[in-house]
């Protein structure tokens, strides 16, 4: 079956730059779409089709996507950015989503 | 405003059977793809399937785990989702979202524990 795979956590200083890679090998042809969670809290969505932010979303969150791999990134991290993120997308069909491990990020 | 309210969650027996449901408004519920996305106890988070629109056929897809036991389906005339999971394993522990993922559109999720 299908898999993205993640980093299982990053660490950042704040007012660094995070990175959260995700690989996959149907992202050259499906987008990545990226959510955050802060337990117990439901999921949110923060990035898709690879690089679009939804309103109220702040601008240091980006992504991109080139090959097999799609980037979040986080400029000027903040201690509120501290949550579990995930990855998502299809495989090469389209029929099957997964998302990835999830990646936990420390901002020290 | 975007809303979507699962219930339906509980405790059951191994091998037994639950049916959540998934209210929502503020959106076409006609128009979108509708996903059921679990999250096991301090764990990530799992797709467990899809149903697809009117315009394409109400298609349905599972993910591996849940093939065979588990079914979605929708109301559209309701505005509502369901999720049928029989043969209920300890495995399948977790807090259950219904959700428009491509959207961003998820409720607060409805708790399903499988234990004798």
């Amino acid at each position: 079956s299908y898999e993205l795979t993640q980093p299982p956590s990053v660490s950042v200083f704040p007012g660094q730059t995070a990175r959260i890679t995700c690989s996959g090998d149907a992202l050259p042809k499906k987008y990545a779409y990226w959510y955050q969670q802060k337990s117990p809290q439901a999921p949110l969505l923060i990035i898709y089709d690879d690089s679009k932010r939804p309103s109220g979303i702040p601008e240091r969150f980006s992504g991109s996507s080139s090959g097999t791999m799609a980037t979040l990134t986080i400029s000027r991290a903040q201690v509120e950015d501290e949550a579990d993120y995930y990855c998502y997308s299809t495989d090469s069909s389209g029929d099957y989503v997964v998302f990835g491990g999830g990646t936990k990020l420390t901002v020290l | 405003e975007v809303q979507l309210v699962e219930s339906g969650g509980g405790l059951v027996q191994p091998g037994g059977s639950l049916r959540l449901f998934c209210a929502t408004s503020g959106f076409i519920f006609s128009d979108h793809p509708m996903d059921w996305v679990r999250q096991a106890p301090g764990k990530g988070l799992e797709w467990v399937g899809r149903i697809q629109n009117k315009g394409n056929s109400y298609s349905t897809q599972y993910a591996v785990s849940v093939k065979g036991r588990f079914t979605i389906s929708r109301e559209d005339s309701k505005e509502s989702l369901y999720l049928q999971m029989d043969s209920l394993k300890s495995e399948d522990t977790a807090l259950y979202y219904c959700a428009v993922t491509t959207k961003g559109y998820w409720g607060r999720g409805t708790l399903v524990t499988v234990s004798s």
